[in-house]
């Protein structure tokens, strides 16, 4: 049964620690992605990866890294450096086959207090 | 700079009715244009797309038409149904320039009542 976890759904954090959101994919998928939404302001590109052990940022990448050691996994860190980290982070993935269209995981909830 | 706007945040038809939302782009270089349903704490699902070598394309309920002079598209959805109730985003990219990115717009919420 092929798709996208996310893990976990809901996490919480303290302010000032850094926090790792896991993004596993089975569908072999050259490209994966992060993105936040936000209340109103749909999603936002974080950081994407279109092939293994490369990655670039996207519209708001600053306090975030991800590193992409493994096609199947494509982790994103979360740092102390991110001023409103409270948000509904979306992972994606993408065959290149398949013109455009991206497969979204459940997403994970992060709240930091 | 947002180059891909919903300006409406919602919307709400009566169930058989016909929903049609809206969605408006800056980038000419866009080529490709999506849309996604979603619905509260999950994610997005893919609906139907378009390539900006048509202007229109039909999946059942779902017709997405591309009005390239005006940069706008537009999703109809008839007959409407409760369960199409969700917050609906329109995608674009510009496969020649941008890859793989999409830029989403801000979303509507669709009701339809019973």
């Amino acid at each position: 049964d092929g798709g996208i976890t996310q893990s976990p759904k809901y996490l919480f954090r303290k302010e000032g620690q850094n926090v790792t959101l896991s993004c596993e994919q089975n569908l072999n998928h050259d490209a994966m992605y992060w993105y936040r939404q936000d209340p109103g302001q749909g999603l936002r590109l974080i950081y994407y990866s279109q092939i293994v052990n490369d990655f670039q940022k996207g519209d708001i990448a600053e306090g975030y890294s991800v590193s992409r050691e493994k096609k199947e996994s494509f982790p994103l860190t979360v740092t102390s450096a991110q001023k409103n980290p409270t948000a509904f982070y979306l992972c994606a993935s993408m065959n290149w086959g398949n013109l455009g269209e991206q497969f979204f995981g459940p997403g994970t909830r992060l709240t930091v207090l | 700079d947002q180059q891909v706007k919903q300006n409406s945040p919602s919307l709400s038809v009566q169930e058989g009715r016909i929903s049609i939302l809206n969605c408006d782009y800056t980038n000419s270089m866009f080529d490709y244009f999506l849309w996604y349903k979603k619905y509260p704490a999950e994610g997005p699902t893919f609906l139907i797309s378009i390539s900006s070598i048509k202007d229109k394309n039909e999946d059942g309920r779902f017709t997405v038409f591309l009005n390239k002079s005006a940069k706008h598209l537009s999703l109809h959805i008839v007959p409407s149904q409760p369960g199409d109730s969700a917050v609906y985003f329109c995608a674009a990219s510009a496969r020649e320039t941008s890859g793989s990115r999409l830029t989403f717009g801000e979303g509507t919420q669709l009701t339809v009542n019973p």
